[in-house]
């Protein structure tokens, strides 16, 4: 079946304007990720979707960071006022989250933001 | 503390060798891990889980977890140069939450 999709693939904008990134989960799965992960860097936990309950946005870097995800599915990942700090590859997984140990998260191909 | 420690390399070994990768955490609730590979440019994509102590194999793939220890570690047999990637070592926390190593960047040589 179709795996994760992300949009757009690049993104390049000026400081100071505002973004809006898209994910779309594989069918079915409940958990919905968003990490950030700059050059050379690793994985930078952002915000963690499961089912109805209220997000962990425990990663959120900024107020200007939010995220949303409309009837379990897609989630927009939204950077208010972008900063050039904020270029890297912002990268979406999802999980079928049953509560078990089999709980692998599955990538997107991610969307790379470059702040000028 | 971070919550996932990883060297970050460059570990090189030559072709045919086995590579040793080792991550540690600092949970000791946590139940599950992973193994992601990810070359460059690409994102990461799923090696291995493992969720109980001792080893688990996957062809030329070896999880080992000691939760006393709090360690897990991936050996791969066999090295090829198209195993050459960045490995990721990531934990779920009793609340479910993933937490990933900045990973170790493996180049095997031919």
């Amino acid at each position: 079946g179709a795996g994760v999709s992300q949009s757009p693939s690049n993104k390049v904008t000026e400081k100071g304007k505002d973004v809006e990134l898209r994910c779309d989960p594989i069918s079915g799965h409940t958990a919905l990720y968003w990490y950030r992960q700059s050059l050379g860097q690793g994985l930078e936990f952002l915000i963690y979707f499961q089912g109805n309950s209220a997000p962990d946005k425990s990663g959120l870097p900024s107020d200007r960071f939010s995220a949303e995800r409309t009837g379990g599915s897609v989630s927009t990942l939204t950077i208010q006022r972008t900063q050039q700090e904020d270029s890297a590859v912002y990268l979406c997984a999802s999980s079928f989250f049953p509560g078990g140990s089999y709980n692998e998260q599955f990538f997107g191909p991610g969307t790379r933001l470059t702040v000028l | 503390q971070k919550e996932v420690e990883q060297n970050s390399g460059p570990l090189s070994v030559p072709e045919g060798a086995i590579a040793s990768l080792n991550c540690t955490y600092s949970d000791r609730g946590s139940q599950s891990f992973f193994w992601y590979r990810q070359y460059s440019g690409k994102s990461p994509e799923l090696i291995m889980f493992i969720y109980s102590n001792g080893d688990k194999e996957d062809g030329r793939f070896t999880a080992q977890l000691n939760k006393a220890s709090q360690y897990v570690s991936l050996l791969i047999r066999d090295s090829q140069p198209s195993d050459s990637a960045t490995y990721l070592c990531a934990v779920v926390s009793p609340g479910n939450q993933f937490y990933f190593g900045t990973g170790t960047s493996l180049t095997v040589i031919p």
